[in-house]
């Protein structure tokens, strides 16, 4: 089944304690991309990636970071989490001009 | 910079009834546009994806149309149902950047049996 993967789905974690946000695509896109969903701000683009090793800022990348080492997976970093970065997070995926596949999401809390 | 603006942010219509969701944008030097649904606590799934070329897309009960110099698309749903509650987001793609994506902030549509 094509499918994007986050994990975890849920996580409450405390300021400045580094997480990784898992990401995997099992449908060989080319495209990646992170976003977070805040009430009020809607869905903001973080970063996004074109291919391996090619990535990009989004709207609001600061305090996170991304990695593509391989196609399928594009995980978030956040180095040193803070309480404004609690956030429903999603990834998606898309092949060129073709529609874009999102993860069930991940929400964390960073107390 | 692109704007995206859902109007109205919420919808409530008996089932039965066409379902008419506007979404406008400022710049319409756009490559596509993508309508989106998603349920509470879950992630969006794609409904259409209209390519800047296009004038409308359809899939079942769904009808999307773009006007790209006005700046508008709207997603018509026919004979709502109650399955179709859910909030609907369209999303505009710059053609200078393969993966910019700029969202609006959704109409939450509830049908009433």
């Amino acid at each position: 089944e094509a499918q994007v993967t986050q994990n975890p789905r849920y996580l409450i974690t405390v300021t400045g304690k580094k997480l990784t946000v898992t990401c995997s695509q099992n449908m060989n896109h080319e495209y990646m991309s992170w976003y977070r969903q805040d009430p009020g701000l809607g869905l903001r683009q973080i970063y996004y990636s074109m291919n391996v090793e090619v990535t990009d800022k989004g709207d609001v990348p600061e305090g996170y970071k991304v990695s593509r080492k391989e196609k399928r997976n594009f995980p978030l970093i956040l180095e040193s989490p803070s309480p404004n970065q609690t956030s429903l997070y999603f990834c998606a995926s898309a092949g060129r001009n073709q529609p874009q596949h999102f993860g069930d999401g991940t929400r964390l809390s960073i107390l | 910079k692109q704007e995206v603006t859902q109007i109205p942010a919420a919808l409530s219509v008996p089932e039965g009834e066409n379902l008419v969701l506007n979404c406008s944008f400022t710049d319409s030097a756009i490559y596509n546009l993508q309508w989106f649904r998603q349920d509470p606590g879950k992630g969006l799934t794609s409904l259409l994806l209209i390519q800047s070329s296009q004038r409308e897309q359809t899939s079942g009960r769904l009808n999307a149309s773009l006007d790209k110099s006005s700046g508008r698309s709207t997603l018509y749903i026919a004979a709502s149902q109650p399955g179709d509650s859910a909030t609907y987001l369209c999303a505009v793609k710059a053609p200078d950047s393969w993966g910019k994506l700029q969202f609006g902030a959704g109409t939450q549509v509830v049908v009433t049996p």
